[in-house]
């Protein structure tokens, strides 16, 4: 079966720009979550979706917003870039809403703004 | 708001040592406490868990125990193996199920 797929693999955008990132799940599983990794650090949550509405959110500004179509899959939108939102973003899908049930990460999308 | 302090790394041991990361958490409530795993060129995957208070996690020889008195969850493993050699995330979400927290990672290299 295949696991959770993102892309792309990696992004280079300049400061101000708009940026999506898409992630498919693994088949069944209806909650994604995204997360954002700086260099050395653990990842930092940013959304959960679960059967297309948002469950959870984390301490990232308005510029960061998601959804998740009828398939399940999901993208992340991140407007006006800064430096700061350099980073490796992840998304994980699971069956369930809750966090018990394990969470399948993807390989992540690597942004990198200039 | 929540959140998940681990010991520094990285750690550096000899294979059949015995390992502990250490790990505390802050959060309301309570919430389910977590290790998750990266091993070189692979993504984050599960190791164990625990849901509430005395339970313990065990997989791979792996353990924790979710101890609420001294809000820890410490990973411990009785005889560490080369291919144990990855990083270390311990993390938790909170009662709700609508928030997850990782720790900063713990780096561990096993020398044969």
């Amino acid at each position: 079966d295949a696991g959770v797929t993102q892309s792309p693999t990696h992004l280079i955008k300049t400061r101000g720009q708009q940026v999506t990132l898409r992630c498919s799940p693994i088949s069944g599983h209806k909650s994604v979550s995204w997360y954002q990794q700086v260099l050395g650090q653990g990842p930092q949550f940013i959304f959960q979706y679960y059967e297309k509405e948002e469950r959870g959110r984390g301490n990232f500004p308005d510029r960061f917003s998601a959804r998740q179509f009828p398939n399940y899959s999901s993208e992340l939108n991140v407007n006006a870039l800064l430096l700061g939102d350099s980073a490796l973003y992840l998304c994980a899908s699971s069956p369930a809403p809750d966090f018990y049930q394990p969470q399948h990460f993807g390989d992540g999308t690597r942004l990198s703004i200039l | 708001g929540n959140s998940v302090t681990q010991m520094e790394g990285p750690v550096t041991l000899s294979e059949e040592a015995f390992l502990t990361i250490n790990c505390t958490y802050t959060a309301t409530g309570y919430p389910s406490l977590f290790w998750y795993v990266q091993y070189p060129g692979e993504g984050l995957q599960l190791l164990l868990k625990a849901t509430k208070a005395d339970d313990k996690g065990s997989n791979k020889g792996f353990e924790a125990t979710y101890r609420k008195e001294t809000t820890s969850f410490h990973l411990e493993k009785g005889s560490v193996q080369v291919s144990d050699s990855a990083v270390y995330f311990c993390a938790l979400s909170d009662n709700y199920g609508q928030n997850f927290v990782f720790g900063p990672g713990t780096r561990l290299s096993v020398l044969p």
